[in-house]
């Protein structure tokens, strides 16, 4: 399978915790973006890669949200002290540029 | 004012039936259009891409891109049950910072 793959699937945690996700994008895709996801909303922006740099950030990515692409590669999405409103689907897309592939997403629930 | 506007619905329709999903948006600077469809607790699915203004047809699916009008549109021919689900349109630039903006997707049903 050559799609994008994102592991856990699920995660449920207790508040406070951390919480880390991976995502192995399309191999020859050098973009890659992660997204939250809310029920009946659309995939909102978190971060963007091009390789292993960190282009943008949304305002929406608080100091509790950390992600990495060490070797522009996969990528680390990484929640410190979770909150209830932490609770969402966090996807992640590769791009060739013209258009993105998402992965299936890991469901996070925070209790 | 939001960059995508998408009616969420929901739309239900019987099986065999001719849907029309659309979006508008408002930043001219858009060069690249697609529709992608989202089964519940999935990650969204490619659909359609398209590039400018124009057509496009895959099977039973056809998105058009009105680009004067800012208002694109994915046509369902003959639904089937299968369809239901969400759909959500993207859209991005060369001009727009390397993002793509999502609307909010409407749900659809094929009632068999």
């Amino acid at each position: 399978d050559t799609g994008v793959s994102q592991n856990p699937r699920h995660k449920i945690t207790k508040r406070g915790q951390n919480v880390t996700f991976r995502c192995d994008p399309i191999s020859e895709h050098n973009r890659l973006y992660w997204y939250r996801q809310t029920l009946g909303q659309g995939p909102e922006f978190l971060t963007y890669f091009q390789n292993e740099a960190q282009l943008e950030k949304s305002r929406l990515l608080s100091d509790r949200f950390s992600a990495e692409r060490p070797k522009g590669s996969f990528s680390t999405l990484e929640i410190q002290r979770t909150e209830q409103g932490d609770s969402a689907m966090y996807l992640c897309a590769s791009s060739n540029q013209e258009t993105q592939y998402f992965g299936p997403g890991t469901r996070l629930l925070v209790l | 004012q939001k960059e995508v506007e998408q009616d969420p619905g929901p739309l239900s329709v019987p099986e065999g039936a001719i849907v029309s999903l659309n979006c508008t948006y408002s930043n001219s600077a858009f060069q690249y259009f697609m529709w992608y469809r989202q089964y519940s607790r999935k990650g969204p699915e490619l659909l359609m891409y398209t590039y400018s203004s124009g057509n496009k047809e895959d099977g039973r699916f056809t998105a058009q891109v009105d680009k004067s009008s800012k208002y694109i549109s994915l046509f369902i021919r003959d639904s089937q049950p299968s369809d239901s689900a969400t759909y959500l349109c993207a859209m991005s630039g060369t001009n727009t910072g390397n993002q793509f903006y999502f609307g909010t997707g409407t749900s659809l049903t094929v009632i068999p």
